[in-house]
Order: C-alpha cells, then sequence, then structure tokens
C-alpha cells in the first residue's frame, strides 16, 4: 500500500464548476498535511496546509481533513483554466520529511 | 523577498560523473530539504538539514550526500550518475517552529538533471 494515494485524472471540469481532489494516506501518526499545485515544467507550489480535522478556507481553495478516515481533500471553486495544473497532497511523516502522492492532473475546460 | 533559489538550472551529464547542485533558502528560513522527482511522480524525500546538521534520510543510495553551509545554503552532491538519476532536483526551504511538523515547505524552481 503506497502511503499517500491519488487518482492520477486528469480530471476534466468545465469552467466555473467546483473541482474535487481527494487523497488518502497510511500512516495514522500524520500531523500535517499540504496540497502543492505543480504546472507542467515548473516546481511544485504551496496552495493550502491544514492540521486539524475540519475544513479550511482560503479564498477559492478549500482544504478538508479527516483524520478518523485518513482522507485530504481539496475544493477548488469557480474553476479557471488557468487552474489547470497537477495537484499533489503531500503527508509530513516526521520532522520535515514530506511524503507525496502522485498527484492528480486538473484540466479546466473554457 | 526572493525565494528559493536553485543552480544550475539545467545540467546534462553522462554515467559515471558526478554532479553539485546548489540551493539557497528563503532569508530567515534554517532548513533545507532536497526532493528529487522523477516524471509522472510526486517529489521523494532525499534529506533534510537544519542547522548544518543532518536530520533526515531518504531511501538513497550512499552516492547521494548533502551538506548545509553556516548562512543554511546547501548542496547536494551525487557521484557516479546513473541514467536513473535523469530527474528534477527540488530544494525546499522552511523555518523550524517550535512544532516542525507543522512547518511549511516552499520550493525553488529547481535544477533539471539529465544523464546521458
Amino acid at each position: 500500500q503506497k502511503e499517500v494515494e491519488q487518482n492520477s485524472g486528469p480530471l476534466s471540469v468545465p469552467e466555473g464548476a467546483i473541482a474535487s481532489l481527494n487523497c488518502t494516506y497510511s500512516d495514522r501518526g500524520s500531523q500535517s498535511f499540504f496540497w502543492y499545485r505543480q504546472y507542467s515544467g515548473k516546481s511544485p507550489e504551496l496552495i493550502m496546509s491544514i492540521y486539524s480535522n475540519g475544513d479550511k478556507e482560503d479564498g477559492r481553495f478549500t482544504a478538508q481533513l479527516n483524520k478518523a478516515s485518513q482522507y485530504v481533500s481539496l475544493l477548488i471553486r469557480d474553476s479557471q483554466p488557468s487552474d489547470s495544473a497537477t495537484y499533489l497532497c503531500a503527508v509530513n511523516t516526521g520532522f520535515q520529511k514530506l511524503v507525496f502522492g502522485t498527484g492528480t492532473r486538473l484540466l479546466v475546460s473554457p | 523577498d526572493a525565494g528559493v533559489t536553485q543552480s544550475p538550472t539545467h545540467l546534462i551529464k553522462t554515467r559515471g560523473q558526478q554532479v553539485t547542485l546548489r540551493c539557497s533558502p528563503i532569508s530567515g528560513h534554517k532548513s533545507v530539504s532536497w526532493y528529487q522527482q522523477v516524471l509522472g511522480q510526486g517529489p521523494q524525500f532525499i534529506f533534510q538539514y537544519y542547522e548544518k546538521e543532518e536530520r533526515g534520510r531518504g531511501n538513497f543510495p550512499d552516492r547521494f550526500s548533502a551538506r548545509q553551509f553556516p548562512n543554511y545554503s546547501s548542496e547536494l552532491n551525487v557521484n557516479a550518475l546513473l541514467l536513473g538519476d535523469s530527474a528534477l532536483y527540488l530544494c525546499a526551504s522552511s523555518l523550524i517552529p517550535l512544532a516542525p511538523s507543522y512547518n511549511e515547505q516552499f520550493f525553488g524552481p529547481g535544477t533539471r538533471l539529465t544523464v546521458l
């Protein structure tokens, strides 16, 4: 079983719709969770971090965490073509070691 | 403020050669982590350094080594290059608060290494 699992996609949504990205993790001791956006040929860019169960909102982005289910999600409201990228879920498994999923490719069509 | 910087941007080497990659963290950040990202995969943790000491190591062979300098910049060295070492090498910097597990990591632009 992979430590962090994501559906590779692509997830296709029309412009203005809500995009829902999901991630599961295996280490119950994990304490912090991050979403990164990566455009093709570029490095990952941090867009959200979440540490407690529940929702955390930042602009059009909402991260959701359920530690009992070992599940993290990212919602993108009013999706724009510029949101088309690969979204990486990362879990901190100890001190500064991040374990990443393989990423979900999001395509937002105009 | 400048973000994380890395050099060089691109590098082409042949098998068996050695390479050194460089990273400067965000001003005020004292921790540097190195990751390897091959095409189609998420980044994989290689090393973490804080206050010039290695604090974590991923599942990479001894051909990979790193160090951190007094100004918190860092170098990653890879010896005896293999074709499979071709990847994007990413440096991430972070503060170290009292609860380091909650620390956000910010990535530099990466160094694209191609081994022929």
